[in-house]
């Protein structure tokens, strides 16, 4: 069966440092995988989402995220965080069922 | 453009009490609908999605029940809430047409139950 876990629950960056946050799935076949983010008390956003093609996907919101097959990852990235950037963060894998399994969150704070 | 619209967007019901929470999508057609529930401190959970009006499929045995009375409305409902319904559930629509379409989601309802 397919799964998505996000080994970091929690991180804490200081503004202007750079963020990667981790993604690792299950799935026997090409996976179609998105990243999403969710304010305190609101629906999710779309980041960013990886079909085919370049294992470089970019985003909004200066975010972009590498898909990696071999180590079965898809890690979200950015440069240089802000303040706004404080939210919690979902990976998720689409298996062509219609719905979206999705991993636990990583609930990112920014110092600053 | 699509827009999706939930509400009402926070929710206090006792316990046995009846439940209805109202999505609707703008500016498509045909589209997918889906209803989550996002437990606190927790991933999100698929309760029913919809592929058309009156299709429904559940992905989880539960109090919960949905309906899709029309093409860009999906309704969630219970009869009688219990403690454990508590949550903050969440309504996305994808495309229609297309494979692996990214799902769109509207602002939550938080449900309490007392």
């Amino acid at each position: 069966a397919q799964s998505v876990t996000q080994p970091d629950i929690h991180i804490t960056v200081s503004e202007g440092a750079s963020l990667e946050l981790r993604c690792n799935y299950s799935y026997g076949a090409t996976p179609y995988l998105f990243w999403y983010v969710q304010s305190p008390g609101q629906g999710l956003q779309l980041l960013l989402k990886y079909f085919s093609g370049d294992t470089l996907v970019q985003g909004i919101k200066g975010f972009e995220a590498e898909f990696k097959r071999s180590q079965s990852s898809f890690n979200l990235r950015k440069p240089s965080v802000h303040w706004s950037d404080a939210a919690e963060y979902f990976c998720a894998l689409d298996t062509g069922r219609r719905a979206l399994t999705f991993g636990s969150g990583t609930r990112l704070q920014v110092q600053p | 453009s699509q827009t999706i619209h939930q509400w009402p967007a926070t929710l206090v019901q006792p316990v046995g009490s009846p439940l209805s929470l109202e999505c609707t999508v703008e500016g498509t057609s045909n589209p997918n609908l889906y209803w989550y529930r996002q437990a606190a401190g927790r991933g999100l959970q698929l309760l029913f999605y919809s592929v058309g009006i009156g299709q429904i499929s559940s992905e989880v045995p539960q109090n919960l029940s949905a309906s899709r009375p029309q093409d860009r409305q999906f309704i969630l409902s219970s009869k009688k809430l219990l403690l454990s319904d508590s949550g903050f559930y969440l309504c996305a629509w994808s495309p229609g047409q297309g494979s692996n379409q990214p799902q769109h989601f509207g602002d939550g309802t938080r449900l309490s139950i007392l």
